[in-house]
């Protein structure tokens, strides 16, 4: 069975802190998503990747960035967290195509809630 | 620019009823895919359907059934006799065809399903 996994299913951070949030698939797939989803906002796109050491800007990027140093990982990195920044985020993949016109498989979510 | 509403905001019903969650769509290209996506109370979301711009035609799944007009730009998701299992947060969704860094899955707000018992 397909899979994405994220390392934490809830985490809390001080203000300040540098957090990183892991994203791993088995499904070899090529492009992978980073999503925040808050309550009245829906989902919103934070960044994406096509390929391995390649990475797009989403729509909501300030205040984050990514790494993806293997096909199966991807990972989002708050470089110094803020209060703001509390919110379920979702990883997601899909197989290569148009990047944003093949399904997405989720993972489960991280709710992360910064104090 | 491109647009996906989901005027119901939360949707209450009885288990076996005929439920049926609106998505509109606003796009200005003639080739593009909308999807649904259901997020039960667990979180993770799941992909239900995707269909594209040029196949107008209804399509059933057990329960589940869609259905696509461009003459009213919606795309419609009907649960026939609901279940409990069916609660959940349902996502409409559209993405404009093609090559480009900048087209991306627009996301509608979603509709909050609850089926009681």
């Amino acid at each position: 069975d397909v899979k994405v996994t994220q390392s934490s299913r809830y985490l809390v951070k001080r203000t300040g802190e540098k957090v990183f949030l892991e994203c791993v698939q088995d499904m070899d797939h090529e492009n992978m998503f980073w999503y925040r989803q808050d309550p009245g906002l829906g989902l919103r796109l934070i960044y994406f990747s096509y390929d391995v050491k390649m990475k797009e800007k989403g729509d909501i990027p300030e205040g984050y960035s990514v790494s993806r140093e293997k096909k199966e990982r991807f990972s989002l990195i708050l470089e110094s967290a803020s209060t703001n920044q509390t919110s379920m985020y979702l990883c997601a993949s899909s197989p290569v195509g148009g990047y944003h016109n093949s399904p997405l498989h989720f993972g489960n979510g991280t709710r992360l809630t910064v104090t | 620019a491109q647009k996906v509403t989901q005027a119901q905001t939360e949707i209450s019903v009885v288990e076996k009823e005929d439920v049926t969650l609106d998505c509109v769509y606003e796009t200005r290209d003639t080739t593009y895919y909308l999807f649904w996506y259901k997020q039960p109370p667990s979180g993770e979301l799941v992909f239900l359907i995707r269909r594209n711009s040029f196949d107008e035609q209804n399509e059933i799944s057990g329960r589940y059934s869609w259905n696509f007009q461009k003459s009213t730009s919606s795309f419609n998701f009907t649960i026939t006799a609901s279940q409990v299992v069916d609660s959940a947060v349902y996502f409409c969704a559209l993405s404009e065809a093609g090559a480009g860094n900048n087209r991306k899955l627009i996301w509608g707000l979603g509709t909050s399903l609850a089926v009681n018992p």
